[in-house]
């Protein structure tokens, strides 16, 4: 099955620098890798995906990059705020066979003022 | 977008007792639901999906007549915590696929005293 690893665990950054977090994956077949931003007690939301097909996509402050031959993929995070604080986790699935993400073991990002 | 909710949003229970948690899809039919445990700074661990009419199936390592699953409508997926244990208690949470992207519920909060 799938296998998702995830770094660093813990990240500290200053507000305004940039925050990047690596994901590897085993599964050659997965083709959707969203990201996840949770807070303390609280549901993951989805900050931003990709599917295999794309190399790169960007929504503001966030992007996503993927290399399929490496099976990695990266989320960074421009301009970062406090409020940008939490944990993320990277996951990976087979979207058209409907199977379920399978999650990295989470990053906690710090910003600090 | 599409709303999972899930029900309770925590419980407590003594050991030895059953606690059912409910997972629906509000705005859309999900055919496939999936429960995760996610233990005090970890991840999300998926533990088993849970197809409408049939079997769920059970990752490794998870005991299917501990943790019943029941998926008996397109909306409505129910874990079952039986006989539970203090090392039981975690955060319990369900996802469903709605279009493209994956769904949470609230999450469940189980304490076992």
């Amino acid at each position: 099955g799938e296998n998702v690893e995830q770094h660093p665990s813990t990240l500290s950054v200053q507000e305004g620098d940039s925050a990047v977090i690596k994901c590897t994956y085993s599964d050659s077949a997965s083709n959707y890798f969203p990201w996840y931003k949770q807070e303390l007690g609280k549901r993951p939301q989805l900050i931003i995906d990709i599917r295999s097909n794309v190399g790169e996509k960007k929504d503001q402050r966030i992007a996503v990059t993927l290399n399929k031959t490496a099976k990695h993929f990266s989320l960074h995070i421009t301009e970062t705020q406090p409020e940008d604080s939490a944990v993320y986790f990277c996951a990976a699935s087979q979207r058209q066979a409907g199977t379920a993400l399978i999650f990295g073991k989470g990053t906690t990002l710090s910003v600090s003022s | 977008g599409a709303v999972v909710s899930q029900h309770p949003s925590w419980v407590i229970c003594k050991s030895g007792t059953s606690v059912k948690i409910e997972c629906r899809s509000l705005d859309f039919q999900a055919t496939t639901m999936f429960w995760y445990r996610q233990f005090p700074k970890q991840s999300l661990m998926l533990m088993a999906t849970s197809n409408e009419g049939s079997k769920a199936t059970y990752e490794q390592g998870v005991e299917k007549d501990k943790f019943l699953i029941n998926h008996a409508s397109l909306t409505l997926s129910t874990l079952t915590v039986t006989s539970a244990h203090p090392e039981d208690s975690s955060f319990y949470i369900c996802s469903a696929i709605g279009g493209t992207e994956a769904f949470f519920g609230q999450g469940t909060r189980l304490t076992v005293v």
